[in-house]
């Protein structure tokens, strides 16, 4: 079960955000030292877009102002700026195995 | 452009079926596990199925096991989920993705299934 915190999060323009994700079991595989954890943007009417795998790689193309930290179980996106656009609902999910699970998602808005 | 696109959606009763597609375009199809994930109105995304390049690994969340089947035409860049025994609670916006194992950095806009009397 993956559960982010917190629900929904109203940041001023240019400020700092954060978002938690806590998985009810490790995702970090012993064999290659990887966590296997996942950060997704969507946007309303649209397919979610990759941010970040492995916990902290982002995607070509998304802005630097995003990254990902964390291991085991506990995990954090962090928007270092926010812009008007990251106005969306972020998602973790965890791909270590079948089933992958996705948490409950976090709504970010402007403040 | 790389693109996803799947079809096949639409207004199917209790009991009924419904074979969804997903068509690719810009990409080598056959170099990527494919995978089917769902998103009930106002809910969390919901992974479905997943199927390896060669299709010689499969897996079902288990609401869905004796009822869906997941299957791919390399041949023709395309991805297929044959959806029976159809339930109100399988009503959704079904998304097609791509990437390696079960991980997925390609979306693609998704097609809605409606399951009513």
């Amino acid at each position: 079960v993956m559960t982010q915190s917190p629900d929904s999060l109203a940041v001023s323009l240019g400020e700092r955000a954060t978002i938690n994700c806590k998985s009810s079991r490790s995702v970090l595989s012993s064999s290659n030292n990887r966590n296997y954890l996942a950060w997704y943007q969507q946007k309303p009417g649209q397919p979610p877009k990759a941010l970040i795998s492995w916990a902290s790689t982002r995607e070509s193309g998304v802005p630097d102002r995003f990254s990902g930290s964390g291991s085991g179980t506990d995990f954090t996106l962090t928007i270092s700026s926010l812009q008007a656009e990251d106005v969306a609902v972020y998602y973790c999910q965890q791909y270590y195995g079948a089933p992958v699970t996705f948490g409950q998602g976090t709504r970010l808005e402007i403040k | 452009e790389v693109q996803l696109v799947a079809s096949g959606g639409g207004l199917v009763q209790p009991g009924g079926s419904l074979r969804l597609s997903c068509a690719s375009s810009g990409m080598t199809f056959s170099d990527y596990w494919m995978t089917w994930f769902r998103q009930a109105p106002g809910k969390r995304l919901e992974w479905v199925a997943s199927i390896k390049q060669d299709g010689s690994k499969i897996d079902y969340v288990d609401s869905v096991k004796g009822r869906f089947t997941i299957s791919r035409d390399n041949a023709k860049s395309s991805l297929y989920l044959q959806m029976n025994s159809l339930r109100p609670e399988d009503t959704a916006v079904y998304y097609c993705g791509s990437g390696a194992g079960w991980y997925v950095n390609l979306w693609g806009r998704g097609t809605l299934v409606t399951v009513s009397s």
